[in-house]
Parts: structure tokens; C-alpha cells; sequence
């Protein structure tokens, strides 16, 4: 069954306290993309990666942190740094840079 | 920056109206994608158009992208309850990322 998934769904956290958002997907794709979607919002680029081991900034990187190790792995770390992390992350991946994307189910952070 | 908006950010319709979101981009784009998000959904690929001046449809989806690649337009025709969500046009420019509209809400009253 192949897919993208992100896990958990929801996630609860103390503010100061940093958080990993897992990405996995089995379409073989090369790209990966992280973006946030604040209520009523549009998408925004976190952070994307074209090919293993390199990843690029996209329009809202600070306090963010990503590393692409494995082809199928592509983890988010929000940082402490990040003011305001509450927000629906949502991971996303495609054969190649902009060709349609296919989105996982997105996570919940709630940061209090 | 390369900026896509979209028009209007909220649509409420009676069930078997008509439909229309509206995207421009601030630059020509490459290709321009269509994405819906149904409410506490992620967003799903619909189509994507190319070429200056295409159209395609899907049953009562027509989509359309403007002569200069500037602007793309959705239209539902008869709109349906399981037409409620979120349209989003994404643009590619002279990058490998997509720009993303900001959406355009639709809610369809039975």
C-alpha cells in the first residue's frame, strides 16, 4: 500500500522544548517538501529536499531544521527557536521538482 | 518575491450553483496545479495544466491557464455538498518549488 504518512497526528508540547515530526513515504520519490498551514492559510515552503543528503530553505526556515538520510525518510525538527509553532505541518513528496505533490495526512502541534 | 493569489478567499453557494476561483501569479509561470483540501484533510492533487491557453475538464471541474501563463481559473458547474473544501492553484516558476495560492474556502448549502 503505498503512501505518505506522518506521524503522530497530534502532538502536545511544552513551549522551550524542541520536537521531531516523522515523514516516511514508499513512492520511490526523489523530492520531499515541508510545509505549515496556519488556520485559513495557504501552504507555506518550510523546507524541501530534491535528493538525498541536500535540502534546501524554502520561505519560512527559521527555527526549523530537516535532514534527508534515507530516500524515504525526510524528519522535521521544530526547534525552541521557532516563535510561534502552533500549526498543521503538512509533508509532502513528488518524482521531481514541481511536478504534483502528493501530501501525508499532516501533523497537529500544539505548543503551549 | 514570486507571490500566487487567489480570488475569493471564501465562496458560499446554494447546491447546484456555479462555481469560480480565480489565481494570479506576479510572474509567468511554468505550469499551475490544482489541489482541493476537504476540511481536516490534506491537500489532494486534481490537475495540471502547461500550455498558454489550456483547458481541461473533469466532469464538472473545467479548468483553464491564461494566453501569458499568468493566471489559471477553477469553475464547478452545479455545485455538489461533496464540493465543500479548500481549491488551491500551486505555480511553478524558474524554480523546482511550488508556489501555493491562498486558497479559496467553497461552502455549498444543501
Amino acid at each position: 500500500d503505498g503512501g505518505i504518512t506522518q506521524s503522530p497526528k497530534y502532538l502536545f508540547r511544552k513551549e522551550g522544548q524542541n520536537v521531531t515530526l516523522s515523514c516516511e513515504q514508499n513512492l520511490n520519490h526523489d523530492a520531499m517538501y515541508w510545509y505549515r498551514q496556519d488556520p485559513g492559510q495557504g501552504l507555506r515552503l518550510i523546507y524541501y529536499s530534491q535528493i538525498v543528503n541536500d535540502f534546501q530553505k524554502g520561505d519560512i526556515a527559521e527555527g526549523y531544521s530537516v535532514s534527508r538520510e534515507k530516500k524515504e525518510s525526510f524528519p522535521l525538527t521544530v526547534t525552541s527557536a521557532q516563535k510561534n509553532p502552533t500549526a498543521f505541518y503538512l509533508c509532502a513528496s513528488s518524482i521531481g521538482g514541481g511536478i504534483e505533490q502528493y501530501f501525508g495526512p499532516g501533523t497537529r502541534l500544539t505548543v503551549t | 518575491g514570486q507571490q500566487v493569489m487567489q480570488i475569493p478567499q471564501y465562496q458560499h453557494v446554494q447546491e447546484g450553483e456555479d462555481f469560480t476561483t480565480y489565481c494570479n501569479s506576479s510572474t509567468t509561470l511554468s505550469n499551475i496545479q490544482w489541489y482541493k483540501q476537504r476540511p481536516g484533510g490534506h491537500p489532494v492533487f486534481l490537475i495540471q495544466l502547461v500550455k498558454s491557453g489550456e483547458v481541461k475538464k473533469q466532469k464538472r471541474l473545467t479548468f483553464q491557464f491564461g494566453e501569458a501563463k499568468k493566471n489559471s481559473s477553477l469553475h464547478i458547474t452545479a455545485t455538489q455538498t461533496t464540493d465543500v473544501g479548500t481549491y488551491f492553484c500551486a505555480g511553478k516558476h524558474d524554480t523546482d518549488k511550488l508556489i501555493f495560492g491562498t486558497g479559496t474556502r467553497l461552502q455549498v448549502f444543501p
